[in-house]
């Protein structure tokens, strides 16, 4: 299953509502997460099975979609947000994640 | 404190053969599903290969299939990836990660260790 993420980076503004979207090329019903990743660091666990959230994670972060179509939104972006974000698609093996998001200030 | 620290990584010729471990603490590692997912500095994240919490059903990318075998041994809280028939493009920086939830399918990864390199160079 190969996932797609888009766009690949997107330039915003403290308090912007960003939106990133992921689409599987087959329907994986609600089998997805969602991470983030600052530079030097572990990805961080945000959204699992589409739409829920991690425990601990803020609740400007909410994830919604099934079948083949996912979105990650923020609502309104903090200065920690700033980081690359992935999709996994954890519906059969194998897992295979979206290429990533870059999320940068404008 | 939960954590999983990776080691085994080195430079190594192409063709040759590694074994990465990762040793688990602070959780019943028995209990969840683990993955080794691999990164290359500055590019994204390549899910390698995956193991049920019993150790029955496991599953790989297909860049490595063929060539890694995972494993566990949850008498020692380990976490195993043979790595075989290296290639140049197998260079990268390999995670353990943990399964979200307890003996259950994958829902996402929510523990991840450092990391060990791994560099396939003549």
């Amino acid at each position: 299953i190969q996932m797609t993420q888009s766009p690949s980076s997107v330039s915003a503004s403290v308090g912007d509502r960003v939106t990133i979207t992921c689409r599987a090329s087959q329907g994986i019903d609600n089998w997805l997460a969602w991470y983030q990743q600052k530079p030097g660091k572990d990805p961080k666990l945000l959204i699992y099975v589409a739409s829920s959230l991690q425990s601990g994670v803020p609740s400007r972060f909410s994830g919604s979609g099934s079948g083949t179509d996912f979105t990650l939104t923020i609502s309104s972006l903090q200065p920690e947000d700033f980081a690359t974000y992935y999709c996994q698609q954890t519906d059969s093996f194998p897992l295979t994640f979206g290429g990533g998001t870059k999320v940068e200030i404008k | 404190e939960v954590q999983l620290v990776e080691s085994g990584g080195g430079v190594i010729r192409p063709g040759g053969s590694l074994r990465l471990s990762c040793a688990a603490s602070g959780f019943t590692f028995d209990d969840y599903g683990m993955s080794w997912v691999r990164q290359v500095p500055g590019k994204g994240l390549e899910w390698v290969s995956g193991i049920n919490w019993r150790g029955s059903n496991s599953g790989y990318g297909d860049s490595v299939k063929g060539r890694f075998t995972i494993s566990r041994d949850n008498a020692k809280k380990y976490l195993y990836l043979q790595m075989n028939s290296l290639r140049a493009e197998d260079t990268a920086l390999y995670h353990c990660a943990r399964d979200l939830l307890k003996r259950a399918y994958y829902h996402g990864m929510d523990v991840w260790g450092q990391g060990t390199t791994v560099t396939v160079s003549s």
